[in-house]
């Protein structure tokens, strides 16, 4: 099944903790973006790549860091959370010259 | 800056009316204008895309039209079902060839039998 995987789900963490939330999709797709919602503000785009190696900032991208080293997976990463980064998290892709994009399942952000 | 504003933010409608929600968009260059719906707590799933010289388009019982003239966008649910009750979200993308969407917060939509 196409599809585009989350982990974890949910995550309870403490501020300073570093932290990793995977993406990956199953589509061969060159682009995916990583976006956090939050109530009120709707969804704000953090980074995005691409393809390999080729990742950029979005509007939001104070905090995280990203990596693509390889195709199918675009982990977002936090190395200090704090509590101002808890949202609920969306990784997306889509292909190269297709512009229907596909959502993971998200993931749910608490920074005590 | 880029901005995308939408009406109502929350609609309540009996099931099987139709309802029509609103985007203004500021977006330019223009390169497309989707419609996203979002069952609470899911990632959004794509209704429509809309490119500049598409100026409506359907998907079932969606039916979203675009005047870029205008910078304005619609989406018509005709003869709503309890299923329908989602967000709906505006999504714009420029036209500078990257990946950046600006997003509308959304019209949160309730259908009540």
């Amino acid at each position: 099944e196409a599809q585009v995987t989350q982990n974890p789900r949910y995550l309870i963490t403490v501020t300073g903790k570093k932290l990793t939330v995977t993406c990956s999709q199953n589509m061969n797709h060159e682009y995916m973006s990583w976006y956090r919602q939050d109530p009120g503000l709707g969804l704000r785009q953090i980074y995005y790549s691409m393809n390999v190696e080729v990742t950029d900032k979005g509007d939001v991208p104070e905090g995280y860091k990203v990596s693509r080293k390889e195709k199918r997976n675009f982990p977002l990463i936090l190395e200090s959370p704090s509590p101002n980064q808890t949202s609920l998290y969306f990784c997306a892709s889509r292909r190269e010259g297709v512009e229907t994009q596909y959502f993971g399942p998200g993931t749910r952000l608490l920074v005590l | 800056k880029n901005q995308v504003e939408q009406s109502p933010q929350s609609l309540i409608i009996l099931e099987g009316k139709n309802c029509t929600l609103q985007c203004n968009y500021t977006v330019s260059p223009f390169s497309n204008l989707r419609w996203y719906k979002q069952d609470t707590g899911r990632g959004p799933v794509s209704l429509t895309i809309m490119t500049f010289s598409e100026n409506t388009k359907s998907n079932g019982r969606y039916t979203a039209t675009l005047d870029a003239d205008t910078k304005q966008s619609s989406l018509h649910i005709t003869a709503s079902q309890l299923s329908d009750s989602a967000s709906y979200i505006c999504v714009v993308r420029d036209n500078f060839g990257n990946e950046k969407l600006t997003f509308g917060t959304g019209t949160r939509l309730t259908i009540i039998p």
